[in-house]
């Protein structure tokens, strides 16, 4: 069992260049999320989803664009890199519902140069 | 706006005590509270989940304890081991969302 796949694990970018990060479950969880972390700034919501077709906005959602085509894949763009989107990103999955247990993939170290 | 505050920011004790891991968040609407830990360079890795409904859960030798009308959780570690070193976090769920505290790393010393 999988649970939740990010990859790449590490990205270098030019400022202005756009890209993918991948995240896939296998757990058939309807809810799946993507965070960043920053030193001093914590774990923060960027995007998220609660099924197929079906994306929000989180805390912190510009630059960033998401779509979710199906129950396994929550892709991750970057439209148009900045130096302010180098950070980790997670990736993370759960039932639906308001009380199930949330998992986290390994993450993606992004810098933006 | 929920607020997830975790004290000590850091904690080094010497191997075999045990030790206790304080969470405090401002908004009592919550549905559960996550424990995570998190290596250094890796994911976050569950630990252990308590319902808004539930005071406690246990896992091996950690125990969570929430106390939702007074907006804290600890995280009790009992017999502390080198490997047990990590960052760790709690997070809130609201609604549609998990709010982080900024961790505690914790060292274990042999």
């Amino acid at each position: 069992n999988a649970g939740v796949t990010q990859t790449p694990k590490f990205q270098v970018l030019k400022t202005g260049q756009s890209m993918t990060l991948q995240c896939a479950q296998d757990m058939n969880h309807e809810y799946m999320s993507w965070y960043r972390q920053d030193p001093g700034m914590g774990l923060r919501l960027i995007h998220y989803s609660v099924g197929a077709g079906i994306t929000d906005q989180g805390e912190v959602p510009n630059g960033y664009n998401v779509s979710r085509s199906t129950t396994e894949d929550f892709p991750l763009r970057l439209l148009s890199a900045a130096p302010s989107q180098t950070s980790v990103y997670f990736c993370a999955s759960s039932f639906g519902g308001m009380n199930t247990e949330a998992f986290f993939g390994q993450g993606t170290r992004l810098t933006v140069v | 706006k929920q607020e997830v505050t975790q004290i000590p920011a850091a904690l080094s004790v010497p191997e075999g005590e045990n030790l206790v891991l304080n969470c405090s968040f401002t908004d009592s609407a919550i549905y559960n509270l996550q424990w995570f830990r998190q290596d250094p360079g890796k994911g976050l890795t569950s630990l252990l989940l308590i319902q808004s409904s539930q005071r406690e859960q246990t896992s091996g030798r950690l125990n969570a304890s929430l106390d939702k009308s007074s907006g804290r959780s600890t995280l009790y570690i009992a017999a502390s081991q080198p490997g047990d070193s990590a960052t760790y976090l709690c997070a809130v769920r609201g609604a549609q969302k998990l709010v982080f505290g900024q961790g505690t790393r914790l060292t274990i010393n042999p």
